[in-house]
């Protein structure tokens, strides 16, 4: 497996609360991904990131803010939760020597009540 | 013109069987082609990938199938198991380190 852990893995939380989402890779590549998956929409991406401190937004943007200010670190900062947040979040990296190859971690499951 | 889009949405098939997924596009831009497997629970893992300049690539019991004319890639599990049991999505990148990705397509191997 890529080096790349997730955490939280799990967390329950309730409307209106800030929650940050942690995405960290030992594998030095330039490119990180945050989805999220929920059933019937697939992997939706959520904000990326090309280099430290360079993001830029995916298609469903919305309610979700980034930062990567270390090559390792990736973070998902949902600024007040809402129940539509509820999914499961999965960070991914790409680097140039994999190509356009992702690598994804286990998931953090969300649960906003 | 970014889309991919994925089918079926679901499959059963049995032990023994071929599983076959399509995938379709539009932009003639994309250059890599690759399709992902997911375990309940898990992140989705890269299992195969091909690009244009082939039309099909093997690997072991799986097999990318591309047809660059019609703009059209399948997946193909030969000789099914129930291991093979999962979600399956294909993808397609134009080098941009950005990939669209199909809906998804659960299969289920009947034992």
């Amino acid at each position: 497996d890529a080096g790349i852990t997730q955490s939280p893995r799990h967390k329950v939380t309730e409307t209106g609360t800030p929650v940050t989402l942690r995405c960290h890779q030992t594998e030095n590549h330039r490119y990180m991904y945050w989805y999220r998956q929920d059933p019937g929409h697939g992997l939706r991406l959520i904000h990326y990131s090309y280099g430290v401190k360079d993001t830029d937004k995916g298609e469903v943007s919305d309610g979700y803010s980034v930062s990567r200010s270390k090559t390792e670190d990736f973070l998902l900062t949902l600024e007040s939760a809402t129940s539509s947040q509820t999914s499961v979040y999965f960070c991914a990296i790409a680097g140039t020597s994999g190509g356009d190859t992702q690598y994804f971690g286990p998931g953090t499951r969300l649960t906003v009540l | 013109q970014q889309q991919v889009k994925q089918s079926p949405q679901s499959l059963i098939v049995q032990k023994g069987g071929i599983s076959i997924i399509n995938c379709a596009y539009e932009n003639t831009a994309f250059d890599y082609f690759p399709w992902y497997q997911q375990f309940p629970g898990k992140g989705p893992a890269l299992l195969i990938a091909i690009r244009p300049d082939v039309s099909e690539k093997k690997e072991g019991r799986f097999t990318i199938s591309f047809n660059k004319s019609a703009k059209q890639f399948s997946l193909h599990i030969m000789d099914s198991q129930p291991g093979d049991s999962a979600t399956y999505f294909c993808a397609a990148s134009r080098g941009n380190y950005q990939l669209i990705w199909g809906a998804g397509t659960k299969l289920i191997i009947k034992p």
